[in-house]
């Protein structure tokens, strides 16, 4: 099946460590994006990628970073630097102006 | 910066009867506006996409309005279902590969 897979879908960060959200597509969609929910607010977008090799900062970029070395990945650091990371991160991957297909998503806390 | 706001976070409405929801927005034209459905502890799922020179989109019991005169879309769920229940997303397209999303309203429909 065609899809986007997370992983893994809880995750726990101690102080001062950095942590890796993986996000997996087998759609062959050219773009890639990382949003993050909190409750009572809209997805709020942390990077998103065009094309391999590049990638772009949304509105809430510090503290997070990315990499798109292969068109089927495209995973999360969430770095020491972020002092609020507790929420919940959404994948998700499209083609050019088409809707977006998202993952089920990272429920990350803090120790 | 563009602000979208969907109306009342929540709305519980009798099974059969027909659900409205709200999304305006502010300070930008979009070229189309997407709306999602969003399960607990699930990523959004794409429902209808419906361009700035379309009146009105539809699919099985699902409706779209959009109105650019008044920055608006309305969203009607007919003959609501429990199953119906759910939080729904509309989203903004803001060019670049970029969607920005509301905060979303809950619906539950009742047996």
């Amino acid at each position: 099946d065609g899809g986007i897979t997370q992983s893994p879908k809880y995750l726990f960060r101690k102080e001062g460590q950095n942590v890796t959200l993986s996000c997996e597509q087998n759609l062959n969609h050219d773009a890639m994006y990382w949003y993050r929910q909190d409750p009572g607010q809209g997805l709020r977008l942390i990077y998103y990628s065009q094309i391999v090799n590049d990638f772009q900062k949304g509105d809430i970029a510090e503290g997070y970073s990315v990499s798109r070395e292969k068109k089927e990945s495209f995973p999360l650091t969430v770095t020491s630097a972020q002092k609020n990371p507790t929420a919940f991160y959404l994948c998700a991957s499209s083609p050019r102006d088409q809707p977006q297909h998202f993952g089920d998503g990272t429920r990350l806390s803090i120790l | 910066s563009q602000k979208i706001e969907q109306n009342s976070e929540a709305l519980n409405i009798q099974e059969g009867k027909t659900a409205t929801l709200t999304c305006n927005y502010t300070n930008y034209s979009p070229a189309y506006l997407q709306w999602y459905r969003q399960d607990p502890g699930r990523g959004p799922v794409f429902l209808l996409l419906i361009r700035e020179n379309e009146k009105e989109k539809r699919k099985e019991r699902l409706k779209v309005t959009f109105d650019t005169t008044l920055k608006q879309s309305l969203f009607h769920i007919t003959a609501s279902q429990p199953a119906d229940s759910a939080t729904y997303l509309c989203a903004l397209d803001m060019n670049d590969y970029k969607l920005s999303f509301g905060a979303g309203t809950t619906v539950t429909v009742r047996a």
